[in-house]
């Protein structure tokens, strides 16, 4: 059974930092991974999709990589700002469409 | 612009009184599927849809009902509520390989 992991579950970090959120899943047999965000009281919001024979996307400060075989994704936030700040959520899709979703961590961004 | 809207996006009801939560796309996509939200469990999926009249049961399909009579919408229905299903409930499309999720519906259930 597929299982998805997200460390940290919440982070902290002043303006202008670079960071690094990570996603780990159980079984390597995916179609692909995409990386949400979450902000309170709002839905999910797409940010990146790599499919599963790709090994990163990139779109503006954010970059995510994959790792099929070590079962793992990073995500990648360039100079970040307090409007980055929300829950990011990563999300795996087998064969069956169905989305198994990490339980996110919650970023904050300190002016 | 694509789009995915539910309704109610807030809703206070009380045991046993049906439900619907009505899902509506506009994106002309054939997959649509139902997610519950629950804190440190994350999202699980509830039922999925493939194309008119297919629907399947997903990871926690009990209590819940769903239909899919045209492509752009997919409701929800909770027969008897109980507050076990006090949640924040969000539609999804799939399209492209990406997905689409719709704003939330946050139920409460006395």
């Amino acid at each position: 059974k597929q299982e998805v992991t997200q460390i940290p579950a919440a982070l902290s970090v002043p303006e202008g930092e670079n960071l690094v959120l990570n996603c780990s899943f159980t079984d390597s047999a995916i179609y692909n991974l995409q990386w949400f965000r979450q902000d309170p009281g709002k839905g999910l919001t797409s940010l990146l999709l790599i499919q599963s024979s790709q090994r990163e996307q990139t779109s503006g400060r954010l970059n995510a990589s994959l790792d099929k075989s070590s079962g793992r994704s990073t995500l990648y936030i360039a100079a970040s700002q307090p409007g980055d700040s929300a829950t990011y959520l990563c999300a795996v899709t087998s064969g069956t469409y169905k989305y198994i979703f990490g339980t996110g961590t919650r970023l904050k961004v300190l002016a | 612009e694509a789009q995915v809207t539910q309704n109610p996006r807030y809703l206070i009801t009380v045991t046993g009184k049906k439900l619907t939560v009505t899902c509506s796309q506009n994106m002309n996509h054939e997959y649509m599927s139902w997610y519950r939200q629950d804190p440190g469990l994350g999202l699980r999926q509830i039922y999925y849809s493939m194309n008119v009249e297919v629907t399947d049961k997903g990871d926690v399909p009990e209590g819940y009902k769903v239909s899919r009579k045209e492509k752009r919408n997919f409701p929800l229905i909770l027969e008897s509520p109980s507050p076990n299903q006090t949640s924040l409930y969000f539609c999804a499309t799939l399209g492209g390989d990406r997905g689409y999720f719709g704003p939330g519906t946050r139920l409460t259930v006395t």
